[in-house]
């Protein structure tokens, strides 16, 4: 069982948004700014997307974006292409401890 | 252009040992922490530890899972990061990644930003 918990999958239609959700504690995901968002597209290496919460690597689309409620880190993307079809994982520092949880990951299946 | 090459991976008996090395171009890799992520075939992605530059005293954290049995060091002269892996077990059977970055206060990042393309390591008898 990953440390934060992530829906095992979301769908949508090209031109859609959607929102993948990262459910944590405030040990982690609600105690740090420091939550990223990675795209794995099948055989792939991940590829990171977000860092910090909400902010975007140089190259990544600003379909992209990422924001934080409390424990629940989101990353939501506007305009669905059929390049978005992958997994996404979130990721949080947690403290000087466990350091690094990720999560179990998210199917994202563009229709 | 940041590249990370990893090598090394294979078939492997339980109990017995491996060891990886990433092989990083593009960049001044002594700058820099470097980190290592496994995939277990069909899972996700878990991280496995880190090792922060010299500035930071080239000091190691691993996860609970890995911790006492895996290694990771560097030669900064070469620009390549290693992992040694002891006393392998089944469920150590993964993709091992090497990333460039950490998430920690003393290398004052918290993402890994670049990955390689992962290098399989099968535990079997």
């Amino acid at each position: 069982q990953s440390a934060l918990t992530q829906p095992r999958s979301v769908s949508g239609s090209p031109g859609q948004s959607v929102t993948i959700s990262c459910t944590g504690t405030s040990s982690d995901v609600g105690g740090y700014n420091y939550v990223s968002w990675y795209q794995q597209h099948p055989g792939k290496a991940p590829k990171l997307m977000i860092y910090d919460v909400s902010k975007r690597p140089s190259g990544v689309p600003d379909r992209f974006s990422g924001s934080k409620s409390g424990n629940t880190a989101s990353l939501t993307i506007s305009g669905l292409q059929a390049e978005d079809e992958a997994d996404y994982y979130c990721c949080s520092y947690a403290g000087s401890y466990t350091l690094v949880v990720f999560g179990g990951g998210t199917k994202l299946t563009v229709l | 252009e940041v590249q990370l090459v990893e090598s090394g991976g294979g078939l492997v008996q339980p109990g017995r040992s491996l060891r990886l090395s990433c092989t990083a171009s593009g960049f001044t890799f002594g700058d820099y922490a470097m980190s290592w992520v496994r995939q277990a075939p069909g899972k996700g992605l878990e991280w496995v530890g880190f090792i922060r530059s010299k500035a930071y005293g080239g000091t190691t954290e691993y996860a609970a899972s890995v911790k006492g049995r895996f290694t990771i060091s560097r030669d900064d002269s070469k620009s390549i990061a290693y992992l040694q892996m002891n006393s392998l077990k089944t469920e150590d059977t993964a993709v091992y990644y090497c990333t460039r970055g950490a998430y920690d206060f003393w290398s004052g990042a918290y993402y890994f930003d670049y990955w390689g393309q992962g290098t399989l390591v099968t535990v079997s008898s």
